[in-house]
C-alpha cells in the first residue's frame, strides 16, 4: 500500500437516504481528515482524527453527518438523510507528526456523492 | 479566521512558457504554512510546494517557486517551462503550524496548457 484509499469512488444515492463512505490511510499514519469539494470550490475542512478520538469538527458538519475511526485505522463517514445540497466530492487525507511532518497531508481519490 | 483567495479563475499559458497564478491570505498568526496544490482532471491532490512562513527563502521545486510576500500577505506560484502535464486545477491553501493542521483552501485557478 502507497497511498490513501477511499471506497466507494462514485456513489449515486435518493434523497433522504442514508450513505457511507470509508477511508483507508497510509498505514503509519495517524492524522485522518475529511474534507469537502463542491463544484468549482477548494475543499472544505469537515473532521479531524487523531488516532481514533475526533479532535475537531467543522461548523459545516451537521447532525446528520458522523464520522468514526475504530481503532486508528480506516475511518467511516456516514450521511443520513441525504439531501441535495450534499453533493459533492469528499475527499479524505491522512499525514503524521513522525513520518513527513504534519504539515502534509496525502489526499486520496475521493468519494463523488450524487444525491438525486 | 483565515481566508485565502485567488483571484484568478482560469489561465492558460503557451507550452514552454511560463506563467504565475496568483493568491492572497488574511490571517494573524505569525506561524503558519503555505501551499499549492495540484488537482489533474483525475481529481486526486497533489502537492507541489510548500512554505514555511518563518523562512525568508522562496522555495523551489524543479520548475515550479513561489514569490513569498509576508507583509503583503501574497504568495504566487511560478510555473516555468510549462508542461502539458501541467493542466490542471491550482489550490493554494494556508495551514497554523499548531493544533489540527488542517488546510484552508482558495477557490482554485484553472491552468490549461496549450501545445
Amino acid at each position: 500500500d502507497t497511498g490513501v484509499s477511499q471506497d466507494p469512488r462514485h456513489k449515486i444515492t435518493k434523497r433522504g437516504q442514508n450513505v457511507t463512505f470509508r477511508c483507508d490511510p497510509i498505514s503509519e499514519h495517524n492524522r485522518l481528515y475529511w474534507y469537502r469539494q463542491t463544484l468549482g470550490q477548494g475543499p472544505e475542512f469537515l473532521t479531524y482524527f487523531q488516532n481514533e478520538a475526533q479532535l475537531e469538527k467543522s461548523r459545516l458538519l451537521s447532525d446528520r453527518f458522523s464520522a468514526e475511526r475504530p481503532k486508528g485505522s480506516f475511518s467511516t463517514l456516514e450521511i443520513q438523510r441525504t439531501e441535495q445540497g450534499d453533493s459533492a466530492m469528499y475527499l479524505c487525507a491522512s499525514s503524521s507528526l513522525l513520518a513527513g511532518g504534519p504539515w502534509e497531508q496525502f489526499f486520496g481519490p475521493g468519494t463523488r456523492l450524487t444525491v438525486l | 479566521a483565515q481566508t485565502v483567495t485567488q483571484s484568478q479563475p482560469e489561465m492558460s499559458v503557451q507550452e514552454a512558457e511560463t506563467v504565475t497564478l496568483s493568491c492572497t491570505y488574511d490571517t494573524s498568526e505569525n506561524n503558519y504554512y503555505l501551499f499549492w496544490y495540484k488537482q489533474p482532471p483525475s481529481r486526486q491532490m497533489i502537492l507541489v510546494i510548500r512554505q514555511e512562513a518563518y523562512k525568508q527563502q522562496n522555495a523551489t521545486e524543479n520548475r515550479f517557486s513561489v514569490n513569498f510576500q509576508k507583509a503583503a500577505k501574497s504568495f504566487s506560484l511560478k510555473i516555468s517551462d510549462s508542461q502539458l502535464g501541467d493542466t490542471a486545477m491550482y489550490f493554494c491553501a494556508f495551514m497554523r503550524a499548531s493544533g489540527t493542521y488542517k488546510y484552508i483552501f482558495g477557490t482554485g485557478t484553472r491552468l490549461k496548457v496549450l501545445a
